[in-house]
């Protein structure tokens, strides 16, 4: 398997403007988790979907972010509009059940909003 | 919010000896993590503890976890230079809702060849 899998790998964007990032989670894993990190906060977890069904969203900034796991092998995490503060790298994970499961993480996407 | 905090936020060492980092939490866990991350990569898993266990083994690395100190320790040993990297503990809590990792903020080890 080629393991997580995310895109792009870096955007540049303008403030203001919509910002889709894309993962692909390892086949057969039916949870997947969406990261970000930043120098100040850390890594945090954002979102995570079991099933294709969202669980917990409590790690989501604001309304501005959304996210999307229409199937079992695709999830799209949204901002818009986007601003400078949420420049940052955001990785995406998957595992094959809750807890005691290793994450196998993609190799993020670095988001630079000026 | 942060969950485990790393001890030390850097470490540099020679090559050949022991690496030793150290993380504790706050909440009731149901397992500890380490995680390491070289730079500009993604997070790579190393060694799962649960909470009913108190030490364990994976080639180099050995962990402990005492649970009523909530803290862990990670230990590298006959360290080499592909081990630079930041290593973060991860925690899952237990109390049945979070299934989602919490991490420390890392600490970054450096081994000097």
């Amino acid at each position: 398997d080629a393991g997580v899998i995310q895109s792009p790998r870096h955007e540049v964007t303008e403030m203001g403007q919509e910002v889709t990032l894309r993962c692909k989670p390892i086949s057969g894993h039916d949870y997947l988790f969406w990261y970000r990190q930043t120098m100040m906060r850390g890594l945090e977890l954002l979102i995570y979907f079991n099933n294709n069904v969202p669980i917990d969203d409590s790690g989501m900034p604001e309304d501005r972010f959304s996210a999307k796991m229409p199937n079992a092998s695709f999830s799209t995490l949204k901002i818009q509009p986007s601003e400078p503060r949420d420049s940052a790298v955001y990785f995406c994970a998957s595992s094959l059940g809750r807890g005691a499961y290793e994450q196998y993480f993609g190799p993020g996407t670095r988001l630079t909003v000026t | 919010s942060q969950q485990g905090e790393e001890d030390p936020q850097a470490l540099s060492i020679q090559e050949g000896e022991n690496a030793t980092m150290n993380c504790s939490y706050k909440t009731s866990i149901n397992n500890l993590q380490w995680y390491r991350q070289n730079s500009g990569r993604g997070l790579v898993h190393l060694i799962l503890i649960r909470s009913n266990e108190r030490e364990k083994h994976s080639g180099r690395l050995r962990v402990t976890l005492d649970t009523s100190k909530k803290s862990s320790s990670l230990l590298i040993t006959a360290s080499r230079a592909a081990d630079t990297a930041s290593y973060f503990c991860a925690t899952v809590d237990s109390g049945g809702g979070a299934d989602g990792l919490t991490f420390g903020k890392g600490t970054h080890l450096i081994i000097q060849p």
